[in-house]
């Protein structure tokens, strides 16, 4: 089956400490995610992807296609951070491509 | 990235009546999405809009509840029909930005039922 997993809802942790945002794959062909994000009161926006291997935002994410993961990192957090935070697998079909989400943490950076 | 207009942006209505969700694009694009989310969950996809033929609907999803036009490359509707609190949600519309930027979103149409 195609899916995506989150395992965690809620995740907490305070300024400057560290943050990882699991996020685990079942795919049968090659795969290509996204972290998406949204923010209190805004529309869901991209934040990377893994095929361009970018850091935005002082986030990073890489592919383990061993473990079948694709982790969102970032070595000190900010209060400003604190966002819902989903994981997406973009999946390959004969009649095109679409998106399948993971269910979301909420991720909360206390001061 | 595409730049996408959806409205409402709100809207609470009584049950049993319809409500058509418009979302334009600033470019033309091949396929729209079109995804429900509801309280306290995660994005689920409805239905993969492309012009010129009938919309894809995923599991559990029916045309006749959620009738889906595109008429042209730049715009799609979505309507819920028929509506129940149930159907109290935040639907979102979609394209995949051809640039390599991936999907992007609308802001989204909060409906309540009452």
């Amino acid at each position: 089956a195609q899916r995506v997993t989150q395992p965690e809802k809620l995740l907490s942790v305070f300024k400057g400490a560290p943050v990882e945002l699991k996020c685990n794959y079942s795919y049968s062909g090659s795969p290509e995610l996204f972290w998406y994000v949204q923010y209190s009161r805004q529309r869901l926006q991209l934040l990377l992807r893994h095929i361009s291997r970018e850091s935005i935002k002082g986030f990073t994410a890489d592919l383990n296609k061993g473990e079948t993961s694709f982790h969102l990192k970032k070595p000190f957090a900010q209060e400003e951070d604190s966002a819902m935070y989903y994981c997406a697998l973009k999946i390959e079909e004969t009649s095109g491509s679409r998106l399948t989400f993971g269910e979301g943490t909420q991720l909360t950076v206390n001061p | 990235s595409a730049v996408i207009s959806q409205k409402p942006s709100r809207d609470i209505c009584q049950r049993g009546t319809s409500l058509t969700i418009q979302c334009q694009v600033d470019s033309q694009v091949t396929m729209m999405f079109w995804y429900r989310q509801q309280p306290g969950q995660s994005l689920t996809l409805i239905a993969t809009a492309n012009q010129g033929s009938e919309a894809t609907y995923e599991s559990g999803f029916v045309i006749d509840k959620f009738p889906i036009s595109r008429p042209n490359l730049t715009f799609s509707t979505l309507t819920v029909s028929n509506m129940s609190p149930e159907d109290s949600s935040i639907y979102l519309c979609s394209v995949e930005d051809l640039l390599g930027y991936g999907y992007t979103f609308g802001s989204g149409t909060r409906l309540t039922v009452v």
